[in-house]
């Protein structure tokens, strides 16, 4: 059974860069047909998809959110990482590393979520 | 870009049915996720493409889809179902970049 966790400082302050790592088990980073994205959920309730990475190394990004995204892979840790720069009290959420089933699917499993507080 | 429009709450006493439901532009026409979050805890997938349940999964939990509209409903309401429901889609949008799109979810109170 696959299992995500994330993990990464819980305070940035702003105008620094927000850097996240989740960690895969049960399950390769590297096997076809998975997309790893990344997801936040912003204070209060919503739920927002970051950007994915494919097994490739190939990834994609929210418009919204795409000149301050990157993500990366280090398929020998089995892990994947997310940067986020030039953060603001806006970006201050929950942050959940997730599976993506299918090539247009839905997300299962999800990690546990991280909280990230943009403060100085 | 996309929305998908879900009522702020919904309320249903212990043992009768909730459905919450999702809105969109020729939803119909997309496949419909449905998540449970409880409180502190991550989301949790309970139906997927419109009207699958995951193994694990009650089958008091059910999903439809047709039109504009999609919905989740659950039968035999329990006080353990209390939680927010987001229902999801995925999107190309006008620059054929693919985006994951979340409902604003739905607060299931259990009277």
């Amino acid at each position: 059974q696959v299992q995500l966790q994330e993990s990464g400082p819980g305070l940035v302050k702003p105008s620094q860069t927000l850097s996240l790592t989740c960690s895969v088990s049960g399950g390769s980073i590297s096997s076809s047909g998975y997309y790893w994205s990344w997801i936040r959920q912003l204070p209060g309730r919503g739920l927002e998809y970051i950007g994915y990475i494919f097994y490739s190394g190939s990834t994609s990004y929210n418009p919204s959110l795409k000149s301050r995204v990157s993500m990366s892979q280090d398929t020998s840790k089995n892990q994947f990482s997310l940067r986020l720069t030039s953060v603001t009290a806006a970006d201050t959420a929950i942050y959940y590393c997730v599976r993506i089933v299918g090539t247009i699917g839905y997300f299962d499993p999800w990690g546990q979520g991280t909280l990230v507080t943009v403060s100085s | 870009s996309y929305v998908l429009a879900q009522p702020p709450s919904v309320s249903v006493a212990p043992g009768q049915t909730a459905s919450i439901t999702c809105g969109g532009n020729n939803l119909g026409s997309k496949n419909v996720h449905w998540y449970q979050q409880k409180p502190g805890q991550a989301p949790v997938l309970v139906v997927y493409d419109d009207s699958d349940r995951p193994s694990g999964i009650p089958e008091r939990f059910s999903g439809s889809n047709s039109g504009n509209t999609a919905t989740l409903t659950i039968s035999r309401v329990e006080a353990g179902d209390e939680a927010d429901y987001y229902c999801q889609v995925w999107d190309s949008g006008s620059d054929q970049v693919w985006v994951w799109v979340f409902g604003g979810g739905t607060k299931l109170t259990v009277l």
